[in-house]
Formats: structure tokens, C-alpha cells, sequence
């Protein structure tokens, strides 16, 4: 199946620092990548859906300063969290979608950020 | 309001005891329901789609299945290595969206 690389998979950083998470879809192009961020025993909730070309739609409450999207290539997302702070740390996932084998979503490995 | 709910919350069982897991869902315009499998600390991996009421998908020892409100995910003989939460997703919405809806999981324990 398609494979979704997610980099990197554990990042601890200082508070009011930021810190860039990479999306790429290896085997397969993906116009539309999304953004999950996972609580400890929680679902994923949606941030963000990252759009290659064009400007990411952001979920309502996400802060678009806060949490900076780019898809400049059709096989590579970024997720930049701006100045980061403890309540940020959380695990986030990203993930693409394979218009070759229809709708279902294909998932990166996750990356736990931890925000001193 | 579109939602998912899974039930139950938690399973235990012994190894080789059968059980169901249970997805509910209230979307307009369902367009497709997905079950994942999320080891901790790992991304979901991806198992089943089905996209019709009736229609059922069968891998291994995991069997689901989908009705016009729900999808059920029934596990036969499990193994302590079914140990995992398992994510119900459904994709609802106008054609050209590509909004997906997670439930919050059924984490799953197999004992040995």
C-alpha cells in the first residue's frame, strides 16, 4: 500500500522555540495532505488539511500563526509549530490520500512532541 | 451535527474469546466508513472500507460489516497481537470534500 514517511518521530524543544514536523508521501503524489493532533487516550482531531499549491484550510480553533502549514510539492507537507509552548506538546500525525486506491487515508508514523 | 461514536470504550479479552466492536454514526451523505488499527505511539494503519449498507470485508480474523447507522467490527480467536485501539472513520459530505470523522476508539486488550 501507499507509504506515508513522517520525520521526525520524537522532538523535545524549549519553550518559545519552533519546530518543523515533515509530511512526504513516498510511492504516490498527494494534491491533499491532513494534519492531526492526538491527545494521550483521545481520537485524532483534525487541524488542518494542507492543500499543494494553495493555502492550508484550518479546523475552527486551530491558530493559523500558531501552527504554519506548507505543501509546496505534490509529495511534501510541513507542520511548523511557532513558538511553542507546553500545552502545544501532543502527538501529531499527518496523512495523505492515494486517489489511486479511492478514499481511504494513509497514515505518517506520528511525531510525540514534548515542549519543556 | 455529523458524529462518530464507538463503543465500548475498553476491551479486555482472553485469547480466543470473539467479541464485536461497535461504530455509530450520524452523517449526511455517508461516502465512506473506514476501520484503522493505532499501535501507541504509531500512526493508524489502515484495514477495512466499506461503503454501502450490507456490504462486509473480512481480513484475517476481523470481519466488518455496515448498516445504514452502524459498522461492526467482530474479531474471531483474537491473539494477544489484536492488542491495539481500533479507529472508525466515516468520509460524509458533497462529492469534492474530503473531510474524514473519527470515533474516539476502542483500545483492545488481548490476554494471553
Amino acid at each position: 500500500g501507499a507509504v506515508v514517511s513522517q520525520h521526525p518521530s520524537r522532538v523535545i524543544c524549549k519553550s518559545g522555540t519552533s519546530v518543523k514536523i515533515e509530511c512526504r508521501s513516498l510511492d504516490f503524489q498527494a494534491t491533499t495532505m491532513f494534519w492531526y493532533r492526538q491527545f494521550p487516550k483521545k481520537s485524532l482531531m483534525l487541524m488542518a488539511t494542507s492543500n499543494e499549491g494553495s493555502k492550508a484550510t484550518y479546523e475552527q480553533g486551530v491558530e493559523k500563526d500558531k501552527f504554519l502549514i506548507n505543501h509546496a510539492s505534490l509529495t511534501l507537507s510541513t507542520l511548523t509549530v511557532t513558538s511553542a509552548h507546553p500545552e502545544d506538546s501532543s502527538f501529531y500525525i499527518c496523512s495523505a490520500r492515494d486517489v489511486r486506491v479511492g478514499e481511504k487515508l494513509f497514515f505518517g508514523s506520528g511525531t510525540q512532541l514534548s515542549v519543556l | 451535527e455529523d458524529q462518530v461514536t464507538q463503543s465500548p470504550e475498553a476491551l479486555r479479552l482472553q485469547e480466543g474469546e470473539s467479541s464485536s466492536l461497535n461504530c455509530s454514526y450520524t452523517v449526511s451523505g455517508l461516502r465512506g466508513l473506514f476501520w484503522y488499527r493505532q499501535d501507541p505511539g504509531k500512526g493508524p494503519e489502515f484495514l477495512f472500507t466499506l461503503y454501502s449498507a450490507g456490504e462486509e470485508k473480512e481480513k484475517e480474523r476481523l470481519k466488518a460489516t455496515l448498516t445504514k447507522k452502524e459498522s461492526f467490527l467482530h474479531i474471531t480467536a483474537p491473539k494477544p497481537e489484536d492488542s491495539a485501539t481500533y479507529l472508525c472513520a466515516v468520509q460524509a459530505g458533497p462529492s469534492g470534500t474530503y473531510k474524514y470523522i473519527f470515533g474516539t476508539g476502542t483500545r483492545l486488550k488481548v490476554l494471553a
